[in-house]
Parts: structure tokens; C-alpha cells; sequence
């Protein structure tokens, strides 16, 4: 199975902050690779398919990229909405995996 | 617009089986493939399997395989996840989750609104 991992598994920052958060892959899965943002009680929402395909609908302020077999979400102004956790998925072979989550707070 | 309705909490004994439903709608039922996915309490997301509607093709995890079947009735445009041997370890609230693209074992971008299956005795 490929295992995904992630960093930090939280961070707090204050408003206004650039966020990046790490995820690995324990080997290739080329680019299919999505980014979900959770809140309690809520279903999972897709922030970024295929590596860095923004999800229609949701704010420029999320973006991904990769190299190799790391990829990064970044949120380039954080907002108080930003409050959740985020995982990674490895959508590439069978089984699809998650990542851990990274938690996410406001200052 | 689509939408997926899941059926309501269950509570099991150990040992019970349970069957959750996803009723979709707003597309073309057959065109997209369905995950279930699952969260137990204060945890993370789990993958469990998914299945093709087209033809009923199923990928299971391994940590699931041979108590877990994923089925479909396209008459009623309907996906099924059962799961049998239940202990304490399966109480999670279950979600199934359309992919993003059509005919293609994608990330899931629509999703129902969760299941609490509750395993106690």
C-alpha cells in the first residue's frame, strides 16, 4: 500500500499568515494527488485534484504543487474560515490512502 | 445539482452486520464511480473501497476484504456498503463520496452527509 504522510500535524498561525503544509508519498503516485479541507461534524471538501488543479468554487487563496513525490498545499493569506484539518489523498492505485491530517488554528 | 443522500445512524451489537445506503442523484448515476470512506471518532480519514456503477467492478481495502461489499441498484440509482463482523473498532460515522471526473477511479468531490454506525452491546 502507499502510505501518505504529513507535516506538521498542526500548526497554529495568526490571520494574514502564508500556511504550508507538507505531504509525502512512500512512493510515486505521479500527480494524483487531492487536497481536502475538514470541519467538525462536516464531510470532507476537495480543495485541489490532480496536484494542483484548483476545485471549482473554492477561493484562489489554496494552491498545490509538487516535486517528485512531495507535495505542498499552501494557503497564501490565511483567513479565520481556514480553521479545519487537511488531508492529503492519494488517488494513483489501489488502495487509495490518506494522509493523517494536518490541524489547523487560528492565533 | 447532485446530491447524495445517506440512510440514517445505526446501532449494532457486536458481531451484527450493517448495510448503509447512498441514494444519488442530479447525474447520470452509472458515469461515476462511488468511494465510502469512514472516520472513527476524533480520528482521521479512512478508505474503505469503491465501486464502478457501470458494471459493478469493486477495490477493497485490504483491512476490509471479505467482510465488506460494495454493491449498486441502478433502477434506483442506489450504492450499498456493507459491512459484516462488527466490533467497537468500527463505530465511525461513513461517507460515501462521487469522484470528481467521469468513468475514472478519481478523488471523490461530492459527498453524503454521513452515517453514525454505533457498535455497542
Amino acid at each position: 500500500d502507499i502510505q501518505m504522510t504529513q507535516s506538521p500535524s498542526t500548526l497554529s498561525a495568526s490571520v494574514g499568515d502564508r500556511v504550508t503544509i507538507t505531504c509525502r508519498a512512500s512512493q510515486s503516485i505521479s500527480s494524483w494527488l487531492a487536497w481536502y479541507q475538514q470541519k467538525p461534524g462536516k464531510a470532507p471538501n476537495l480543495l485541489i485534484y490532480k496536484s494542483s488543479t484548483l476545485e471549482s468554487g473554492v477561493s484562489s487563496r489554496f494552491s498545490g504543487s509538487r516535486s517528485g513525490t512531495e507535495f505542498t498545499l499552501t494557503i497564501s493569506s490565511l483567513q479565520p474560515d481556514d480553521s479545519a484539518t487537511y488531508y492529503c489523498h492519494q488517488f494513483h492505485s489501489y488502495p487509495f490512502t490518506f494522509g493523517p491530517g494536518t490541524k489547523v488554528d487560528i492565533k | 445539482q447532485v446530491q447524495l443522500v445517506q440512510s440514517g445512524a445505526e446501532v449494532k451489537r457486536p458481531g451484527a452486520s450493517v448495510k448503509v445506503s447512498c441514494k444519488a442523484s442530479g447525474y447520470t448515476f452509472s458515469s461515476f464511480y462511488m468511494h465510502w470512506v469512514r472516520q472513527a471518532p476524533g480520528q482521521g480519514l479512512e478508505w474503505m473501497g469503491i465501486i464502478n456503477p457501470r458494471g459493478g467492478s469493486t477495490a477493497y481495502a485490504q483491512k476490509f476484504q471479505g467482510r465488506l461489499t460494495l454493491t449498486t441498484d441502478t433502477s434506483t440509482s442506489t450504492v450499498y456498503m456493507e459491512l459484516s463482523s462488527l466490533t467497537s473498532e468500527d463505530t465511525a460515522v461513513y461517507y460515501c463520496g462521487r469522484t470528481y471526473i467521469v468513468e475514472v477511479p478519481a478523488a471523490p468531490n461530492y459527498w453524503g452527509q454521513g452515517t453514525l454506525v454505533t457498535v455497542s452491546s
